[in-house]
């Protein structure tokens, strides 16, 4: 079974810049989630999808960043423009009813923004 | 108080001992507990998840919870160095898939 696959593994861009993330879940998983993980913290969730619509989307910077799935299969996270403080790990994840709602994480994008 | 709070570490054992990493969660309602591994510039992984009181074992490794205590614990029997990692506590609030809360984690040095 494919894992969660995300692109690109890494990008540097600079402040005011905008940039965009992909993911591609685990085939079957109807829920989607985007976390950032700044270095030494925990994931925090930025957005979750059950199929194509939002669960929550709550700590979500909704001036600068957006995110869609459609089809429910992929999704793309995009932010725009960018801050020095936006530099982190961006990690997609999924994850099926069925199973608890254990999460599965794609390799994540690393952020840079100078 | 943070939502889910874990020692930030590092917590360091020789190779062979019992590692034994705590978490305590705000939320008394909360439902699913996970225990996720990451290596240093990885992904996180899962270890274990445990949805009711007590222990869980899976190999070298046992989750324990206690709800009225909003406590869950992860064991790991003869540590080996190859278990270096942070290991992070996420809680689900409830089974219906909402919101899951990390911890910051619990770095953990296994010294050979």
């Amino acid at each position: 079974e494919a894992g969660v696959a995300q692109s690109p593994r890494y990008k540097i861009i600079e402040k005011r810049q905008s940039v965009a993330f992909w993911c591609n879940p685990i085939s079957g998983h109807a829920t989607l989630y985007w976390y950032q993980q700044i270095l030494g913290q925990g994931p925090k969730l930025l957005i979750q999808f059950q199929n194509n619509g939002v669960v929550d989307d709550s700590q979500l910077p909704k001036d600068r960043f957006s995110a869609e799935r459609l089809k429910g299969v992929d999704s793309t996270l995009k932010i725009q423009p960018a801050k020095l403080e936006d530099s982190a790990v961006y990690l997609c994840a999924s994850s099926f009813p069925g199973q608890g709602y254990v999460q599965y994480f794609g390799p994540g994008t690393r952020l840079t923004v100078t | 108080q943070k939502e889910v709070e874990q020692n930030s570490g590092p917590l360091s054992v020789p190779e062979g001992a019992i590692a034994s990493l705590n978490c305590t969660y705000s939320d008394r309602v909360s439902q699913s507990f996970f225990w996720y591994r990451q290596y240093s510039g990885k992904s996180p992984e899962l270890i274990m998840s445990i949805y009711s009181n007590g222990d869980k074992e899976d190999g070298r490794f046992t989750a324990q919870l206690n709800k009225a205590s909003q406590y869950v614990s992860l064991l790991i029997r003869d540590s080996q160095p190859s278990d270096s990692a942070t290991y992070l506590c996420a809680v689900n609030p409830r089974t219906g898939g909402f919101k899951t809360i990390f911890g910051a984690g619990t770095r953990l040095f296994v010294k050979a």
